[in-house]
């Protein structure tokens, strides 16, 4: 069974850091491109970052540019999302994704204070 | 960056009926296009992928068409769980972005 797993999200006040992970089972993780995309309460999805499959290239739209960092572990089938800087604005429940067949069930981070 | 207009933002719908969700790209996307369904409980799954072809698994009601800037995806017959959200996606260029969605309710 294919499962895409995240875990670190939580409160956070603003201009602190998280890290999500989200660990993948089930197919054969490091043929597949990973993604981060989000969903503002409310709100419809918005892509945070790709990273390819050897995590040798990022993407990141201008949003979260310089504040946000993605990585991968293919040994450990896991990619990850640092979170650094954070604004009220990045609350949202975050997924990852391979924006295919496999997508996670997200995880909630809220900004505040 | 590439804005994807989709519409309508709300869809009222019967069981039975056919329905259009529009997408369309402030330019060409040249098909690099999928379509997405998300439920109320958030899962999120992928129906359509470079425009046309349909996910494994997916009902053959579902058909997605268009090309240059102007997309869409149909459901030829609407069944219960039909009624969801539903989102464009174009990956022809960096960023990568999403139409603002389109909520099929029950008429």
């Amino acid at each position: 069974e294919v499962q895409l797993v995240e875990t670190g999200g939580g409160l956070v006040q603003p201009g602190r850091s998280l890290k999500l992970s989200c660990v993948a089972s089930g197919f054969t993780f490091s043929s597949y491109w990973m993604y981060w995309i989000r969903q503002a309460p409310g709100k419809g999805l918005e892509w945070v970052s790709s990273i390819n499959t050897d995590g040798g290239s990022t993407y990141y739209p201008d949003s979260v540019k310089g504040r946000f960092t993605i990585s991968r572990d293919n040994a450990e089938n896991t990619v990850y999302l640092q979170m650094n800087s954070l604004r009220s604005e990045d609350t949202a429940t975050y997924y990852c994704a391979t924006l295919g067949d496999y997508w996670g069930q997200g995880v909630m981070v809220t900004v505040s204070s | 960056d590439i804005q994807l207009t989709q519409s309508p933002s709300t869809l009222p719908a019967s069981l039975g009926e056919r329905v259009t969700i529009s997408c369309r790209a402030s330019q060409s996307i040249s098909n690099s296009l999928n379509w997405y369904q998300q439920k109320p409980d958030g899962t999120v799954k992928r129906l359509i992928y470079s425009t046309s072809t349909l996910e494994s698994g997916v009902p053959s009601r579902f058909s997605g068409s268009g090309s240059g800037t102007d997309y869409s995806l149909s459901i030829s017959s609407l069944e219960s769980e039909d009624f969801a959200m539903y989102y464009c996606l174009q990956y022809a260029t960096y960023p990568l972005t999403f139409g603002s969605g389109t909520k099929l309710e029950i008429k």
